[in-house]
């Protein structure tokens, strides 16, 4: 069975530039989770989507982080602009349902903003 | 008060011995608990369950105290692969359908030949 697939795998950008993160679950997962994991700490949930809906986004930063999940399977995440605190691991997991709480997470996409 | 706590180590133990790593959470009606391994620069990956009768995976050990809120996972015989940063994982949301579930800053461990 195929993992969780992301990419691009690492990012490097300039302050108040955009950029765009995308994630393919496992195939048959109903339930889509990103994460951001800054250096030192545990993943942070940023975004939880249930098929293609939103079912928790509290952490989500709205002014500048956006995603979507069109269809019910891959999704992006998008930030625009960037600050430099925004450097870190986003971690993209997928569990099949969302009363099961295994989470398999994707290798992540590590980013840079200078 | 975080939502849950962990002693971030390092823990550097000896090849063989037993290690034990403790992690309290602040919602006391948080219902399930996990242990996630992380790699360096990989991604988490579940360890194991822990159920309130506690449980055991081989080597590995983890028990659930309620009452003082705490969670434990005990390695015992460690190998040079233990090494790796251990997140204790709380569901500090309701079961059936509205989980949400928080990490630890995690624990690095080193076992040292």
């Amino acid at each position: 069975e195929a993992g969780v697939a992301q990419s691009p795998r690492y990012k490097i950008i300039e302050k108040r530039q955009s950029v765009a993160f995308w994630c393919n679950p496992i195939s048959g997962h109903a339930t889509l989770y990103w994460y951001q994991q800054i250096l030192g700490q545990g993943p942070k949930l940023l975004i939880q989507f249930q098929n293609n809906g939103v079912v928790d986004d509290s952490q989500l930063p709205k002014d500048r982080f956006s995603a979507e999940r069109l269809k019910g399977v891959d999704s992006t995440l998008k930030i625009q602009p960037a600050k430099l605190e925004d450097s870190a691991v986003y971690l993209c997991a997928s569990s099949r349902l969302r009363g099961q709480e295994t989470q398999y997470f994707g290798p992540g996409t590590r980013l840079l903003v200078l | 008060r975080k939502e849950v706590e962990q002693d971030p180590g390092p823990f550097n133990v000896p090849e063989g011995a037993t290690v034990a790593f403790n992690c309290t959470y602040s919602n006391s009606a948080s219902q399930s608990f996990f242990w996630y391994r992380q790699d360096c620069r990989k991604e988490p990956k579940l360890l194991m369950s822990v159920y309130s009768s506690g449980n055991e995976d081989g080597r590995f050990t983890a028990q659930l105290n309620r009452a003082s809120q705490y969670i434990s996972l005990l390695i015992r015989d460690s190998k040079l692969s233990d090494s790796a940063t251990y997140l204790c994982v709380v569901n500090i949301g309701s079961n059936f359908g509205n989980e949400k579930l928080t990490f630890g800053t995690g624990t690095r461990l080193t076992i040292i030949p």
